[in-house]
Formats: C-alpha cells, sequence, structure tokens
C-alpha cells in the first residue's frame, strides 16, 4: 500500500510569507503527528491530530497551526516565516495514535530567506 | 516537560566493530521506539519495547528496555557500512500525552 506522502517537497520562501504543508497519510490510518527537524533541535514535536481533533501541541508559537480533514489528510500552515522555521517538516501517520509504529514521509525541506 | 537524553551524539567504527546508543528518560514511559534515518532519508520505526526488562533482538540489533522503564539501549554487533545512519530513540509516557518525544540521535559512521 501506498506509504506517507508530503507535498511539496522542497520550498523557498521570503520572510514573512506564509506556508501550507500538506500530509496524506497511510489509508485507514487516522493519527498523523508533525515534526520540525534541525541539526540543532533534532526532532521536535509540532502537534498530533487523530479523526480531525488536536490531541496535543508542541512548543512551538502561534505561528504554527495545522488541521485534519475527514479523509485523515492533514496540512500544516506557518504563518509570519521566520528565518529559524527553515527545517525539514515531517509528518508521521500511524492506525493506532501516539505510541504505536510511527510512518513517516519523506518530508518538506523548507527554507525561509 | 519531559525530557529523553540520547549519548552519544556521534559514534564512528571500524565496519566489524560493536556499536550501542543509549536513551534515558526523565519520566517513567508507556513504552519506547527506535528509529533509524540515514543520510538524507526519513526515520524508519525498527522496534517498539512496552514492558520492563524487556529485550528484543532483530538480526545484529539487540534492544532493551530498563527495569524502571526510563531507560533503553541499542545495540548492534559487528556493524556494517549499511548501519550508516542517525538512530533515534522516541519515548512515550502514555495516558493522554498524546506525542513522542525524540532523543537527539546518535550518528552513526562505518569505515569500511
Amino acid at each position: 500500500k501506498a506509504g506517507v506522502t508530503q507535498t511539496p517537497r522542497y520550498l523557498i520562501k521570503t520572510r514573512g510569507q506564509q506556508v501550507t504543508l500538506s500530509c496524506s497519510p497511510i489509508s485507514g490510518h487516522r493519527s498523523v503527528s508533525w515534526y520540525q527537524q534541525t541539526p540543532g533541535q533534532g526532532l521536535q514535536f509540532l502537534f498530533e491530530y487523530f479523526s480531525e481533533t488536536q490531541r496535543n501541541k508542541g512548543n512551538f508559537p502561534g505561528r504554527f497551526s495545522g488541521r485534519q480533514f475527514s479523509n485523515s489528510r492533514s496540512e500544516m500552515n506557518v504563518s509570519t516565516l521566520e528565518l529559524g522555521d527553515s527545517a525539514l517538516y515531517l509528518c508521521a501517520s500511524s492506525s493506532q495514535g501516539v505510541g504505536t509504529e510511527a510512518f513517516f514521509g519523506q518530508g518538506t525541506r523548507l527554507t525561509v530567506v | 516537560g519531559q525530557q529523553v537524553m540520547q549519548i552519544p551524539q556521534y559514534q564512528h567504527v571500524q565496519e566489524g566493530e560493536d556499536f550501542t546508543t543509549y536513551c534515558n528518560s526523565s519520566t517513567t514511559l508507556s513504552n519506547i521506539q527506535w528509529y533509524k534515518q540515514r543520510p538524507g532519508g526519513h526515520p524508519v520505526f525498527l522496534i517498539q519495547l512496552v514492558k520492563s526488562g524487556e529485550v528484543k533482538k532483530q538480526k545484529r540489533l539487540t534492544f532493551q528496555f530498563g527495569e524502571a522503564k526510563k531507560n533503553s539501549s541499542l545495540h548492534i554487533t559487528a556493524t556494517q557500512t549499511t548501519d550508516v545512519g542517525t538512530y533515534f530513540c522516541a519515548a512515550y509516557s502514555g495516558g493522554s500525552n498524546y506525542k513522542l518525544t525524540f532523543g537527539k540521535g546518535t550518528l552513526l559512521t562505518v569505515n569500511p
């Protein structure tokens, strides 16, 4: 079956702009988690959605938001981009939710200039 | 909040040598997962440990979960060049804490 699909794979944005990233989980998976990966901070949890409900949010400013649709696809939005937002954004899907085997997408590489 | 420390940050070995990475949590865990990320790739699930003192093996990889469910280790016997990558532990506290807390990872390089 198809894996986790993230689009786009690469993005270059200017400071102050906003961006929306998309994640399509494995069919049947209801949980989608988002992570920011940087060389200095590693993998940091952004938020988790399960059946369209956000169940937890990491320590990120309100500029980072997300949502999940009824088909389990999820989007993540970052407004008023800052240089420090440059990172690899990964989403992970799981059938039973956080704490069970997670399948990661290839990620979206965001560069803010 | 929960903290997860993983050491060492880097490990360079000669092919055939063993490798171990350690993970310690500040809180008792419901379970711990291990992932491998190849250079330029994405994390790939290796295993999940749930029980106190649990030991699981996958070919040359041995995973352990501490008796207090606060620490874990991954040991690779006789490393190969295909083992190159960053190994992450991911801690789950359970309950209504719906998040995985990742260690910063151990980057393993193998000299052939």
